[in-house]
């Protein structure tokens, strides 16, 4: 199947820094990417959406500012936490479809992000 | 809109006995439904869906689901409960047309395997 990695798995940073998350589909081209967030215990929140070449869509609530999102090829997304927060402290995930319709989307391992 | 429920936050089975996890939908329009699979510090991983066609439908560890769409009900079974199975499950739904790259999940169920 589709394999999508995310780098780093783990990284702990300190208030006011910023931190970058990859996210690479490694076998096809993905059009579309998603970036979730999960806290403990809880399910996933989509935080938004990114089309290769064009701005991401970002869920309600969801700061743009602090969370950066750039797509700028078919196999690479990164998401970057900007003057990361002790309350930013997270696990999260990414995922890439192919293409549309029914189309599955295929998850990342994640990222566990602490700021201390 | 969209939602998910998921009956029961955490079910425990001994092993060799089935498992049952409950996941009920609410949608205005024919949904697309998944299951996955996350185990502790890991990605999801998809164990089936339903999109259109049989109700009936297979996925990967020997685990099924059924599409009921007069109970908006697509329960996730499997025969015989294996210690590997223990992890938390999420059900999951396409949005709607218009939105349809939203996939919405319920808030998961933890499943626990006695041996």
């Amino acid at each position: 199947g589709a394999v999508v990695s995310q780098h780093p798995s783990r990284v702990i940073c300190k208030s006011g820094t910023s931190v970058k998350i990859e996210c690479r589909s490694l076998d096809f081209q993905a059009t579309t990417m998603f970036w979730y967030r999960q806290f403990p215990k809880q399910s996933l929140m989509l935080m938004a959406t990114s089309n290769e070449g064009s701005k991401a869509t970002y869920e309600q609530g969801v700061e743009k500012d602090k969370f950066l999102i750039n797509h700028a090829s078919l196999t690479l997304s990164t998401l970057t936490v900007t003057s990361a927060h002790p309350e930013d402290s997270s696990f999260y995930i990414c995922s890439a479809r192919q293409g549309f319709g029914t189309d599955t989307q295929y998850f990342g391992p994640g990222t566990r992000l602490t700021v201390l | 809109a969209q939602s998910v429920t998921q009956l029961g936050s955490h079910v425990s089975v001994s092993e060799g006995a089935l498992v049952l996890l409950r996941c009920n939908y609410s949608s205005s329009v024919p949904p697309y439904l998944f299951w996955y699979v996350q185990y502790p510090n890991q990605g999801l991983q998809l164990l089936l869906k339903y999109t259109t066609g049989a109700t009936l439908v297979k996925g990967i560890n020997g685990f099924e689901a059924e599409f009921k769409k007069s109970e908006t009900s697509f329960h996730l079974t499997k025969p015989s409960a294996h210690m590997s199975d223990a992890a938390e499950y999420f059900c999951a739904v396409r949005g709607p047309k218009t939105s349809y790259d939203k996939v919405i999940f319920g808030p998961g169920t933890s499943l626990s395997v006695i041996p």
